[in-house]
């Protein structure tokens, strides 16, 4: 059983569309994320979402749209993709936001920008 | 956010210990230390955490300096599947979120 699923796995696509990644997690957590790997492998959060509502949202530019349609799915819509976008993108989740309690990660969408 | 340091790289002999250090010198009393590692081509993956005592679980054991400003992660006996990038992360209840540096690439030599 997948416990975080992430689609696609790869997604090339030309400069300036517009694209989404699917993130479901069937461990019945409330708490989702959206992390970002770059080309030098540092991860860096760039969305949080709590029952549906965002609480971290780290001055990603507005043309990357998170939604969450409910507490096992966030979804992460890039508007006018840039080279720069090109990295990989994982999902995570966990029960309740707090500091005590671990993560659980997708395998990452690799996403490369042309 | 509290930061952590950690070497850039080790190497350690398949079937021993491998003791993965970590400082931590700014971090507050509610700070928990959390312990994860990403093998080549996968999401991180949640290794071990504690705040004060020393904790164990079945990948690893995690020891705690009695002011908290160092950890190390203990891999009991390293395999070829440990070799990753393993990251100690502080983690506060306010932002809650987890803030990765650079880790430590772990090399396992069979």
């Amino acid at each position: 059983d997948t416990a975080v699923s992430q689609t696609p796995k790869y997604l090339v696509t030309q400069m300036g569309n517009d694209k989404s990644i699917k993130c479901e997690q069937n461990l019945g957590h409330d708490t989702m994320y959206w992390y970002k790997q770059d080309s030098k492998k540092f991860l860096k959060i760039m969305f949080s979402y709590n029952n549906k509502e965002l609480i971290i949202n780290e001055t990603v530019p507005n043309r990357f749209s998170p939604k969450s349609p409910d507490k096992a799915h966030l979804n992460l819509h890039i508007n006018s993709l840039e080279l720069g976008d090109s990295a990989v993108y994982f999902c995570a989740s966990s029960l309740r936001g707090s500091s005590y309690n671990e993560q659980f990660f997708g395998p990452g969408t690799r996403l490369t920008v042309l | 956010d509290a930061k952590t340091t950690q070497p850039n790289s080790m190497e350690s002999n398949e079937e021993e210990p491998v003791h993965l250090p970590c400082n931590h010198s700014t971090i507050s009393g509610t700070d928990y230390i959390h312990w994860y590692r990403q093998l080549p081509s996968q999401g991180p993956e949640y290794v071990i955490h504690g705040l004060t005592s020393n904790v164990n679980n079945r990948m690893a054991s995690l020891a705690i300096a009695e002011d908290r400003k160092s950890s190390t992660l203990i891999l009991h006996r390293a395999t070829l599947r440990d070799a990753a990038v393993y990251y100690c992360i502080l983690r506060s209840e306010a932002p809650n979120k987890l803030v990765f540096g650079a880790g430590t690439i772990l090399r396992v030599k069979s």
